[in-house]
């Protein structure tokens, strides 16, 4: 399973876009990248998820270049609410379905 | 609404005391996972059902046990707790279809405490 590299921590303040790149020079072919977002005390909640180029749902934008080695979540106009821990996945979903290697992830702190 | 459900939130027991957490789902998926997650880390993965079929992950210890008696439950059995089995384990599920990426759905977890 590839592994992933984040920044361990970014800062924003309410009303910003925050983009959070994650690197996975070792995606395989069949590699899917997923975001995951957790909050304290709760398990870790499906953000977004793609495969290539852009994808985009009511809560988050998923950006992946041509070549799949890195890729960018955006969060448009973030609250004090989007504060939590953001996880970078890639996994080969080719069999049915996904074992998850979670890495390190990144601590979001929005400030008023 | 559709969920997956922990029960209890909160587990305390004592050392060496075997404990069983519990999972149920509602969401019909054919694979569930148990995963521990210590304070300040990632959810690390102990193993897996797919279906009625186990797997287990290289270095979960042999005190983590697991059973799935139908498609809606599964248990985590930790035969001896140690006090560095203290953690939040969490429970998910995903649906499994061919030649795609499912999401996996996560309960909120059981936080075990170790007296």
């Amino acid at each position: 399973l590839a592994k992933t590299t984040q920044p361990i921590s970014m800062d924003s303040y309410e009303g910003q876009e925050v983009n959070i790149t994650c690197s996975h020079n070792n995606i395989a072919t069949n590699d899917y990248i997923t975001w995951y977002q957790q909050f304290p005390s709760q398990g870790p909640r499906f953000i977004i998820q793609g495969y290539k180029t852009k994808v985009t749902n009511e809560v988050a934008s998923l950006f992946i270049p041509a070549d799949r080695k890195s890729s960018t979540l955006s969060l448009p106009r973030v609250s004090l609410s989007d504060t939590a821990v953001y996880y970078c996945l890639v996994g080969d979903g080719s069999g049915g379905y996904n074992k998850l290697i979670f890495g390190a992830g990144t601590r979001l702190a929005v400030h008023p | 609404d559709a969920m997956v459900i922990q029960n209890p939130r909160y587990q305390v027991t004592q050392f060496g005391k075997p404990v069983t957490l519990s999972c149920s789902q509602t969401l019909n998926h054919n694979v569930m996972y148990w995963y521990q997650q210590k304070s300040s880390q990632a959810p690390k993965l102990l193993f897996h059902y797919y279906d009625k079929d186990f797997n287990n992950e290289a270095d979960t210890p042999d005190n983590f046990q697991s059973r799935r008696p139908n498609t809606s439950f599964c248990f985590l059995d930790i035969r001896s707790p140690g006090l560095g089995d203290a953690a939040m384990y969490l429970c998910a599920t995903s649906r499994l279809v061919a030649g795609s990426n499912q999401p996996q759905h996560f309960g909120d977890g059981t936080r075990l405490s170790i007296l």
